[in-house]
């Protein structure tokens, strides 16, 4: 079955120290892995999407890697405004999307 | 110039009710969704329709049921509404299946 896990639940950061997020994923046949943030109140927003093993995209602060197994999102020098959930999401075959529950990122000034 | 909209934002009902949800995106997208996202976190996706055919359908209850009038519209109705159905709702489009989503900003929806 097609599983999406992503740790850790919730990650606690000062300002300026930077870290990972991890989605690991059992997919037989993937066809993409996103990267979704998503504020309170709010749906979620598009980041990034990987399609092969050794890609890498970035955009300010953030990096998503993509290996056969799993995806790092890389924060660097985060700042209090990038505290959100980020999703991780992964296209089966069927085009179907399905997402893990989510990294709670809160990063204090 | 809200590209996915839905309404409305809060929903508070009792059980046994019938409801309905609405959804509009102004982006020339092909393909719209309904997802689920429960007390824990998951999305979970419901249904999605391009061209007006419907073309994923989860498990879902009989009780919900989408109605799209044109491409840029997908509706959600909820018939005897259960209190296992309180959940937040998002609509969402994609310009063809499978490429990014772009999500509503989602409908809390209570069952008393």
């Amino acid at each position: 079955e097609d599983q999406v896990t992503q740790s850790p639940e919730a990650l606690r950061l000062q300002e300026g120290e930077s870290s990972s997020l991890n989605c690991s994923y059992t997919v037989s046949g993937l066809r993409g892995l996103f990267w979704y943030r998503q504020d309170p109140g709010k749906g979620p927003e598009f980041l990034f999407t990987l399609y092969s093993a050794g890609e890498e995209k970035e955009k300010e602060r953030l990096k998503a890697t993509l290996t056969k197994k799993e995806s790092f999102l890389h924060i660097t020098a985060p700042k209090p405004e990038d505290s959100a959930t980020y999703l991780c999401a992964v296209q089966v075959p069927t085009n179907d999307m399905r997402f893990g529950a989510g990294t709670r990122l809160t990063v204090k000034p | 110039d809200t590209a996915v909209s839905q309404t409305p934002k809060y929903l508070v009902t009792q059980m046994g009710n019938d409801k309905s949800i609405k959804c509009e995106q102004n982006l020339g997208h092909d393909t719209m969704y309904w997802y689920k996202q429960d007390s824990k976190k998951f999305l979970k996706i419901m249904f999605s329709y391009n061209n007006k055919e419907l073309i994923i359908n989860e498990t879902v209850p009989n009780r919900f049921s989408p109605k799209s009038p044109d491409k840029a519209h997908l509706n959600l109705h909820i018939n005897s509404l259960e209190l296992g159905d309180s959940a937040v709702y998002f609509c969402a489009s994609s310009q063809v299946q499978g490429s990014p989503l772009h999500f509503g900003n989602g409908t809390r929806l209570t069952v008393t």
